[in-house]
């Protein structure tokens, strides 16, 4: 099983709203990683985690605000977000610290929209 | 820093055609080198990898590519493209030490008419 799975599918927020979005994954992977994906753009980067510790953030506004409660899970906060922050948020995995060599696996993602 | 650049931002062919995606990416150091697939609606998706060994590396759904070290290059190659194929393609770089992250390429838009 290869698979990631992340919900909800599609979020409408307001700017004031608190909201979290989740990601679960089964294959014994160690590492998770939070991209953000506008539109007609690759992903971007934003957090890795690995061992359940965050190990990057890329400079990430502290309206973004991750958490990896075990090693199946992977949440990200969301609080007073901005219109620009629309976009396709995915969810990945690999298998150990997140190196060079390790293939990651990607959920469908959420949709998410600023209003 | 690291980039990687796809030249072709859209492309579009006849089913039965010949693909190739050109992908150059720069990195003087040891690189693994990816490419993605994102069908319409759905996730990503590994097309193919390469880390060591064999220059030519060959992926699912009758997909090829060739690393050039003294281009740079990891261009992505079908011998016939089917409607289905229609996706967008993403290359992805992940160097070995140094900057731990996959930098992924713009990406290239592909259309296969029937």
């Amino acid at each position: 099983d290869t698979e990631v799975t992340q919900t909800p599918k599609h979020l409408v927020m307001g700017m004031t709203n608190k909201k979290s979005l989740k990601c679960e994954q089964h294959m014994g992977h160690r590492a998770m990683y939070w991209y953000k994906q506008k539109a007609k753009k690759p992903p971007e980067l934003m957090f890795v985690y690995s061992y359940e510790k965050l190990s990057i953030n890329e400079s990430v506004p502290s309206r973004f605000s991750p958490e990896c409660p075990n090693s199946s899970l992977l949440n990200l906060h969301l609080h007073a977000l901005q219109p620009e922050d629309s976009a396709l948020y995915l969810c990945a995995s690999s298998q150990a610290s997140g190196g060079a060599r390790e293939t990651q696996y990607f959920g469908p993602g959420t949709r998410l929209l600023v209003l | 820093a690291q980039s990687v650049s796809q030249h072709n931002h859209h492309v579009i062919l006849s089913e039965a055609a010949s693909l190739e995606l050109g992908c150059n990416y720069s990195y003087g150091g040891t690189v693994n080198l990816f490419w993605y697939v994102q069908y319409p609606g759905q996730h990503l998706q590994l097309l193919l990898k390469y880390f060591s060994g064999d220059p030519l590396v060959k992926g699912i759904k009758g997909f090829e590519a060739e690393f050039i070290k003294s281009k740079f290059s990891f261009n992505l190659r079908k011998p016939s493209v089917q409607w289905s194929d229609t996706a967008e393609y993403f290359c992805a770089v992940h160097t070995s030490g140094g900057y731990n992250k996959l930098i992924f390429g713009a990406g290239t838009r592909l259309a296969v008419h029937p």
